[in-house]
C-alpha cells in the first residue's frame, strides 16, 4: 500500500499564474482533506471532499477550488497566485469524513510563488 | 474561532532528557490529536485523546488530556535524536466541524 501520494513534490510559479496539485488517497479511503502549511506555522484546513463534493471549507478565498474524482483522488486548484500562497500543501485521506484518528497525510507539495 | 496554542515554540534538549509540550484550547475539545512532522514532510499520527483525564502512551511518549478537555500535554521520556521534529496538536471542536492545528513545537535533540 503506497499510502497517500501527492504530486508534484515541488513547484515554482509566478504571481498571477494558476496551479493544480494532485492527491491519491490511501487504499480504502474515500475522503480527502487539503491543508496549507506556511513556513513555521501549523497546517490550515482548506477544504474536504467526500462523495465528489466539497463537504467543509476553511477560511480560504474562492481562488482555492478542488475536485474529487470517482476513484477518490483529488485536485487542488489555486488561481491568480499570490506571493502569500507559497507554502507546503498537504493532502490527507481518511475512511470517512469524521475519521480523524485514521487520517493519513501525504508528504506534501511545496509551492513557491515568485 | 477555535484556537490551539502550543508551548514552547521550540525546544532544544540533550539526549536522554525528559521534556513536555503543552497544547491549550480556548474551547472544550471533542478530540485532541498529536502528530509529529519531520521538517518539510507530511504528518505522522501519534495519539488521539477523547475523554477528560485520559492518558495514552506509545513507547517513550505519553499524552494526557485534562478533565475539562481544554489542555493536553505530550511528554517524552529519555529523549533520543529520533524524537526530533515538529510536534503538532490538532483538534475537533465537535463532530462535523473543521479540524484545527496548533502552531507546532520544534524539537531538537542534541546527541
Amino acid at each position: 500500500d503506497a499510502g497517500v501520494t501527492q504530486s508534484p513534490t515541488h513547484l515554482i510559479k509566478t504571481r498571477g499564474q494558476q496551479v493544480t496539485l494532485r492527491c491519491s488517497p490511501k487504499s480504502g479511503h474515500d475522503t480527502v482533506s487539503w491543508y496549507q502549511q506556511a513556513l513555521g506555522q501549523g497546517p490550515q484546513f482548506i477544504f474536504q471532499y467526500y462523495e465528489e463534493e466539497e463537504r467543509q471549507r476553511g477560511n480560504f478565498p474562492d481562488r482555492f477550488s478542488g475536485h474529487q474524482f470517482p476513484n477518490y483522488s483529488s485536485e487542488l486548484n489555486v488561481n491568480a497566485l499570490l506571493l502569500g500562497d507559497s507554502a507546503l500543501y498537504l493532502c490527507a485521506s481518511s475512511p470517512g469524513p469524521g475519521a480523524r484518528e485514521t487520517q493519513y497525510f501525504g508528504p506534501g507539495t511545496r509551492l513557491l510563488v515568485l | 474561532s477555535q484556537e490551539l496554542e502550543q508551548s514552547p515554540q521550540s525546544l532544544i534538549v540533550q539526549e536522554g532528557k525528559n521534556l513536555t509540550i503543552n497544547c491549550t484550547s480556548s474551547k472544550t475539545l471533542y478530540g485532541l490529536y498529536w502528530y509529529k512532522q519531520k521538517y518539510g514532510e507530511g504528518l505522522i499520527f501519534l495519539m488521539m485523546l477523547q475523554k477528560g483525564g485520559e492518558e495514552k502512551s506509545h513507547e517513550k511518549i505519553t499524552a494526557k488530556l485534562d478533565e475539562k478537555k481544554q489542555q493536553s500535554s505530550l511528554h517524552i521520556t529519555a529523549s533520543q535524536p529520533s524524537h526530533a521534529g515538529i510536534y503538532l496538536c490538532g483538534a475537533d471542536p465537535n463532530t462535523g466541524n473543521q479540524f484545527y492545528f496548533g502552531t507546532g513545537t520544534s524539537l531538537t535533540v542534541i546527541p
